[in-house]
């Protein structure tokens, strides 16, 4: 099992540009949940899709957005880049279900320059 | 609105010294509450849980009991090894069941073991 895997790991962008960013799930799992993690701080919840639709959603601006596909794997979307967005994304995957605890993936390291 | 706070880190500590880290919440109803790990150039892990007052989480030597009286819960561990290095969040979940409730974190807490 290869639990919840993104992409990339690291990406360089200029203020202004857009980004996406990809996110597999653990296999089995149904939701998907992103975290801004801005350095030194703990991570703050985006928004969660669940059958391909945004059911909840943190205290981000519009410039935020994603989507689910049928495979459950999901992408983030940021647009018109600021300074401020540089931080680590994680990705987190669980089963809505049941009582599964969230599993995380690695991270995107994003910079905007 | 539902928060969590930690402690200030960093935590510098000598190999087998006892660790406390300190969390407290706030939330309506009845949270879960969890201790993540984060290693370094990793993601979050799970370390430990806990879904109801009195109940203690416990995993690789650590602990945390669920106490709703002070709204804490804080993580021990009798001895800390240099593999312990890591920052740790607490978190808390509302609700006691269900994978589509939303983690709110503290802002972590960094340990480093020195030999």
């Amino acid at each position: 099992d290869a639990g919840v895997t993104q992409s990339p790991t690291h990406l360089i962008k200029t203020r202004g540009q857009q980004v996406t960013l990809r996110c597999s799930p653990k296999s089995g799992h149904d939701t998907v949940s992103w975290y801004q993690q801005a350095l030194g701080q703990g991570p703050q919840f985006i928004f969660q899709y669940y059958e391909e639709e945004e059911r909840q959603r943190g205290n981000f601006p519009d410039r935020f957005s994603g989507h689910q596909f049928p495979n459950y794997s999901s992408e983030l979307n940021v647009n018109a880049l600021l300074l401020g967005d540089s931080a680590l994304y994680l990705c987190a995957s669980s089963f809505t279900g049941r009582d599964t605890e969230a599993f995380f993936g690695q991270g995107t390291r994003l910079t905007v320059v | 609105g539902n928060s969590v706070t930690q402690m200030e880190g960093p935590v510098t500590l000598s190999e087998e010294a006892f660790l406390t880290i300190n969390c407290t919440y706030t939330a309506t109803g009845y949270p879960s509450l969890f201790w993540y790990v984060q290693y370094p150039g990793e993601g979050l892990q799970l370390l430990l849980k806990a879904t109801k007052a009195d109940d203690k989480g416990s995993n690789k030597g650590f602990e945390a009991t669920y106490r709703k009286e002070t709204t804490s819960f804080h993580l021990e561990k009798g001895s800390v090894q240099v593999s312990d290095s890591a920052v740790y969040f607490c978190a808390l979940k509302r609700g006691a069941q269900g994978g589509s409730e939303k983690l709110v974190f503290g802002k972590g807490t960094k340990l480093t073991v020195n030999p």
